[in-house]
C-alpha cells in the first residue's frame, strides 16, 4: 500500500491563478480530511467527506472547493489563490469504524506570491 | 465546540530523561478521543498515541504514555528515556463524537528539544 499520497510537494503561485492539489489514498478508506498548517496556529480543518459524493466545510472553508467522486482521490481546489492561503496542507484518511486510526499524506507546501 | 490548549510553546529535556508534554481540552461531548503527533522537522505527521474517553487504562505505546485526568480534562503525553531522535513539535489533537468522530481538532504544538 502506498497510504496517503499528495502531490505536488512544492508549489509556487500568483495571487488570482487557480490550482489543485490532489490527494489519493489505496486503503479503500471512506472518510477523507484537508488540513492547513499555518505557522504557530496547529493543523485546522479545511474540508471533509465521509464517502464518495459527500463533502462538508471545515473550520477554514472559505476560498476551497472539494469533491469526492471516488472513494480514492479526494482533491482540493484553490479557486483564486491569496497570499493568505500560504501554508503546508495535508489530506488525511481515516476507515469507518476506526476513527482512531488517522493517516496523513506527506503534505504540500504552497506558496503564493 | 472543541478546544485543545497546549501551553508549553517549547521544552528542553536532557537525552535519557523522562519530559511531560502539557495538553488540556475543552468538549461537550460524552464520547471523544485524544491523540498525539509528532511532526519532525522533515514535516511528515508522525501517529504517537490514542486515547479514548470511555478507555479506563491510560494509553501506552513503548517509551509514550498518556496521562490522562478526564475530571480535569487533561491528557499528558509523557515520554520516557527521551532520545534525541525525539527532537520535534508535538501536536495534542482530539476528535469529538457523533458526526464529529473523523474531524480532528489541534493545539498549537508544542516545541521538544532534547540535549544531549
Amino acid at each position: 500500500n502506498a497510504g496517503v499520497t499528495q502531490t505536488p510537494k512544492f508549489q509556487v503561485l500568483k495571487t488570482g491563478q487557480s490550482m489543485t492539489l490532489q490527494c489519493a489514498q489505496d486503503m479503500n478508506h471512506e472518510y477523507m480530511s484537508w488540513y492547513r498548517q499555518d505557522p504557530g496556529m496547529g493543523l485546522r480543518l479545511i474540508h471533509y467527506s465521509v464517502g464518495a459524493g459527500i463533502t462538508d466545510q471545515g473550520e477554514v472553508p472559505n476560498g476551497y472547493n472539494v469533491s469526492r467522486s471516488t472513494t480514492e482521490d479526494f482533491p482540493l481546489r484553490l479557486l483564486s489563490a491569496a497570499p493568505s492561503q500560504t501554508s503546508v496542507y495535508f489530506c488525511a484518511s481515516s476507515p469507518r469504524g476506526a476513527f482512531y486510526e488517522q493517516y496523513f499524506g506527506p503534505g504540500t507546501r504552497l506558496t503564493v506570491t | 465546540a472543541q478546544k485543545i490548549t497546549q501551553t508549553q510553546p517549547g521544552m528542553f529535556v536532557q537525552e535519557k530523561e523522562a519530559v511531560t508534554l502539557d495538553c488540556t481540552y475543552d468538549t461537550s461531548d460524552q464520547s471523544y478521543g485524544l491523540f498525539w503527533y509528532k511532526q519532525p522537522s522533515s514535516g511528515e505527521m508522525i501517529f504517537l498515541i490514542y486515547q479514548g474517553s470511555y478507555d479506563e487504562q491510560n494509553a501506552t505505546e513503548g517509551r509514550y504514555s498518556l496521562n490522562f485526568q478526564k475530571a480535569r480534562k487533561s491528557a499528558n503525553l509523557v515520554i520516557s528515556a527521551s532520545q534525541l531522535g525525539d527532537s520535534a513539535m508535538y501536536f495534542c489533537a482530539m476528535r469529538g463524537g457523533g458526526g464529529s468522530n473523523y474531524k480532528l481538532t489541534f493545539g498549537k504544538g508544542t516545541l521538544l528539544t532534547v540535549n544531549p
